[in-house]
């Protein structure tokens, strides 16, 4: 039930992309995608919904594929600052309901 | 606007006793959640809450761990009697019911020794 997430660790320089997927064996709402630095909180990148479209913000997008369940994080050109651990939360019902979080694939940035 | 607030923010205890964990969740959020994280595990659903109400406590490990929300604006995550296993980080998160997205508040690092 726990989705999972691949790669487990990426480590990049500055500038090259990045894609992290999440896949579910169960029918999905939603997928939501968190951002995690060391110590911190979970923080919200984005969701994509079923039947919605392909998201993003700035130089990070994601994309929902319904019919393998599965959903893509691209980051490109990336930055320091996108260092972290990259979580996908994974609901089967409509908004509100709780996430079942894959285990995170830590993507570490160097310059 | 505040976020989530938890406290403490550490916590250390020796086995055997009681740790009581505090969240306040963001003013107008609904649902509440209560999250462990370990490295090994990751981030597992303990319990969540709609409008007060537990809705899924099904992660919760055992009837060691409890959980309250007496009203919209405070809930606990009760641990008794507490063992070394129990040692992780422990994330509360809100949301308002018909919005997708969850808020966490800074968690709190529990050891147990």
């Amino acid at each position: 039930q726990q989705p999972v997430q691949s790669p487990q660790a990426v480590i990049l320089r500055e500038g090259e992309d990045a894609v992290i997927n999440c896949s579910s064996s169960k029918a999905l709402y939603s997928v939501h995608w968190y951002r995690q630095k060391h110590g911190e909180a979970p923080v919200f990148l984005m969701i994509l919904l079923k039947g919605g479209e392909q998201k993003g913000h700035d130089k990070i997008s994601a994309s929902f594929n319904e019919k393998k369940q599965q959903s893509s994080l691209y980051l490109t050109a990336s930055q320091l600052s996108y260092s972290g651990t990259y979580f996908c939360g994974t609901s089967a019902n409509q908004a509100g309901t709780a996430l079942i979080f894959g285990k995170g694939t830590t993507l570490s940035v160097s310059s | 606007d505040a976020g989530v607030i938890q406290s403490p923010r550490h916590e250390v205890t020796e086995m055997g006793q009681e740790v009581t964990l505090r969240c306040k969740p963001i003013s107008g959020h609904n649902s509440l959640f209560w999250y462990r994280q370990t490295m090994m595990r990751g981030l597992e659903l303990l319990i969540y809450f709609n409008n007060n109400v537990p809705i899924d406590d099904s992660g919760m490990p055992e009837d060691r761990f409890s959980a309250k929300m007496p009203n919209a604006s405070f809930s606990t995550l009760k641990i008794q009697p507490s063992e070394p296993r129990d040692s992780a980080v422990y994330f509360c998160a809100s949301l308002r019911i018909g919005t997708d997205t969850q808020y966490f508040g800074p968690g709190t690092r529990l050891t147990v020794l």
